[in-house]
């Protein structure tokens, strides 16, 4: 079975362009997630979806940065436009539903490093 | 708010060492709690859990133990290998509605021959 597949492995754009990141969960998980992983810190989540609905984007930055969840399965992450200081790790995660959570955690997907010049 | 503090890296060890990484933690309720591992230039893996207090997590000679009294769960390992290198995440997750893993700042491991 294959684990979350996100695409691209690495993204250099200019500050001001913008970029965006794809998602695949696996098969049956209906949660999915993206998180972003500064250098030298733990990953801290940017928004969650239940299916096509996004649950908790509190973290998101609004202004500059979108994500959608077409059909509940795939997801996609964009940024517009780009600054410096977005220059991390966007992981994807995906997980099974409420009360499985705890007992499983998450899986993760290997991220796409973008670097901001 | 919930939080999870780890030891400060990095921590550099000869093969065989014994391994130890602090984790503690704050948070509302009992969450679940556990360690993920991060090898270079890949995503991050679940290394173990445990869900309720003094469960003890086990995997790849790998041990945590969740202890409420103390709001930990190291990590530890009696024998480590070069192989063993990588970033170590300790994490929790919520409970209730808004629940989330919500991880530590990570402690990079190496282990020299």
């Amino acid at each position: 079975e294959a684990g979350v597949v996100q695409s691209p492995r690495y993204k250099i754009i200019e500050k001001k362009q913008p970029v965006a990141f794809w998602c695949n969960p696996i098969s049956g998980h209906n949660t999915l997630y993206w998180y972003r992983q500064n250098l030298g810190q733990g990953p801290e989540l940017l928004i969650r979806y239940e299916n096509e609905e996004a649950v908790d984007d509190s973290q998101l930055p609004k202004d500059r940065f979108s994500a959608e969840r077409l059909k509940g399965v795939d997801s996609t992450l964009k940024i517009q436009p780009a600054e410096l200081g977005d220059s991390a790790v966007y992981l994807c995660a995906s997980s099974l539903d409420t009360g499985a959570r705890g007992e499983y955690g998450y899986t993760f997907g290997s991220g796409t490093r973008l670097t901001v010049v | 708010g919930d939080s999870v503090t780890q030891m400060e890296g990095p921590v550099t060890l000869s093969e065989e060492a014994f391994l130890t990484i602090n984790c503690t933690y704050t948070a509302t309720g009992y969450p679940s709690l556990f360690w993920y591992v991060q090898y270079p230039g890949e995503g991050l893996q679940l290394l173990l859990k445990a869900t309720k207090a003094d469960d003890k997590g086990s995997n790849k000679g790998f041990e945590a133990t969740y202890r409420k009294e103390t709001t930990s769960f190291h990590l530890e390992k009696g024998s480590v290998q070069v192989s063993d290198s990588a970033v170590y995440f300790c994490a929790l997750m919520t409970q209730g509605g808004s629940e989330k893993l919500v991880f530590g700042k990570g402690t990079k491991l190496t282990v020299n021959p």
